[in-house]
């Protein structure tokens, strides 16, 4: 399968301990997103990676959340001290930059509870 | 500001057609998209418009773009029980794929 893939699938935690998911873009997307939806919601843009760079970060991401791409393939989102309100699935996507139209392939997500 | 806005449910009968609408505030908008989600999956790019077009189809889907009244179709001819999931609508505004989108539209196929 070459699609994007996402680790862990589900995740439950305590409120206040660290969790960190695993992205893994089709091979040769140099763009990576992360997103996040909420129940009865669509997705809302977190942050932005082309190759290792991260570009652009939404307001949406606190201090406690950290995203990294450290050689430009992987990336791994990291919520630090989590809150109940971190609850939700956390989709990751890439796609190959291009001139015209760009397609946003998306992975089935982490999804996240904060008991 | 940025914002899409869907209705949330829509209910048709198995064979007869289906048409989720979607309402986007910016007028920048270059491309317009339509994602599938079924339970317990991500999001699967069904088709997209580009700013400059009014119409684009594509099989058993139907794209209607109204850019004066920044409005927004999707026609499923043929409506099937797999296509029962929830769709939404997403605006790009910028270079890259900072999408966008709305709370998703609820599609269930009934007998």
């Amino acid at each position: 399968d070459t699609g994007v893939s996402q680790d862990p699938r589900h995740k439950i935690t305590k409120r206040g301990q660290n969790v960190t998911f695993r992205c893994d873009p089709i091979s040769e997307h140099n763009r990576l997103y992360w997103y996040r939806q909420t129940l009865g919601q669509g997705p809302e843009f977190l942050t932005y990676f082309q190759n290792e760079a991260q570009l652009e970060k939404s307001r949406l991401l606190s201090d406690r959340f950290s995203a990294e791409r450290p050689k430009g393939s992987f990336s791994t989102l990291e919520i630090q001290r989590t809150e109940q309100g971190d609850s939700a699935m956390y989709l990751c996507a890439s796609s190959l930059q291009s001139g015209t139209n760009e397609k946003l392939f998306f992975g089935s997500g982490t999804q996240l509870s904060v008991l | 500001g940025e914002d899409v806005e869907q209705s949330l449910f829509l209910s048709v009968r198995e064979g007869d057609s289906s048409v989720i609408n979607c309402t986007y505030t910016d007028s920048s908008s270059t491309y317009l998209y339509w994602y599938k989600q079924e339970p317990g999956a991500g999001l699967q790019l069904l088709t997209y418009i580009f700013s400059n077009m009014d119409m684009k189809q594509d099989q058993r889907l139907t794209v209607l773009l109204n850019k004066k009244d920044k409005h927004l179709s999707l026609r499923i001819a043929d409506t099937q029980t797999g296509d029962s999931a929830i769709y939404f609508c997403a605006e790009k505004t910028g270079g890259y794929n900072k999408l966008i989108f709305g709370a998703g539209t609820r599609l269930a196929v009934h007998p």
